[in-house]
């Protein structure tokens, strides 16, 4: 099992333009999860998804959009990039309903706007 | 509100010092996870361990140890003789069980710098 993974590792994007981060698990889970890590401020939920064909938004969900067409896939895109959005993206994934609430991450997305 | 608070933001030792990263977390909810997680220099998120609220007994793996205390609201993590390759950011997190997902609330992280 490969676990979660994601594409890229790094991205440089100039301003303005759109870009899709790759997110894919193969361990059945149900709900999968974005988030971006800053500086001194932990990781911020950005959108999730409890089941295939639904999402929700997170903490902070401005600039973004995803979708869930499949159990397997989470990709998250970005409408215009913008400098504020020059981040650590982590994809994470989870079983729902299990005893334990532990999130199973990826090895995350360098992405630098400029 | 539910929150968690790692007040440290940085600490440097050096090796062979034990050292303890503070967690303190806020929520309503009856049932919740702890969770540490370990973020060594190369970017990963290592998860490290997870504790349901009803279990209060501390928990040692090899020079690792964890004390969860309810009536205080914290999920403290103890290194014993530290080594280099401790440095690394240690993040907490809650889980709690309302809201109809598994939610994962981190703390900001410490940033934990172990020198020879």
């Amino acid at each position: 099992n490969a676990g979660v993974t994601q594409t890229p590792k790094f991205q440089v994007l100039k301003t303005g333009q759109s870009m899709t981060l790759q997110c894919a698990q193969d361990m059945n889970h149900n709900s999968m999860y974005w988030y971006r890590q800053d500086p001194g401020m932990g990781l911020r939920l950005i959108y999730y998804s409890a089941s295939e064909g639904t999402t929700d938004k997170g903490e902070v969900p401005n600039g973004y959009n995803v979708s869930r067409s499949t159990t397997e896939d989470f990709p998250l895109r970005l409408l215009s990039a913008a400098p504020s959005q020059t981040s650590v993206y982590f994809c994470a994934s989870s079983y729902s309903g299990g005893l334990s609430n532990e999130q199973f991450f990826g090895p995350g997305t360098r992405l630098t706007v400029l | 509100a539910q929150k968690v608070t790692q007040a440290q933001t940085e600490i440097s030792v050096v090796e062979k010092e034990d050292v303890t990263l503070d967690c303190v977390y806020e929520t309503r909810d009856t049932t919740y996870y702890l969770f540490w997680y370990k973020q060594p220099p190369s970017g990963e998120l290592v998860f490290l361990i997870r504790r349901n609220s009803f279990d209060e007994q501390n928990e040692i793996s090899g020079r690792y140890s964890w004390n969860f205390q309810k009536s205080t609201s914290s999920f403290n993590f103890t290194i014993t003789a530290s080594q280099v390759v401790d440095s690394a950011v240690y993040f907490c997190a809650l889980s709690p069980t309302s809201g109809g997902y598994n939610k994962l609330i981190f703390g900001a992280g410490t940033r934990l710098a172990v020198h020879p």
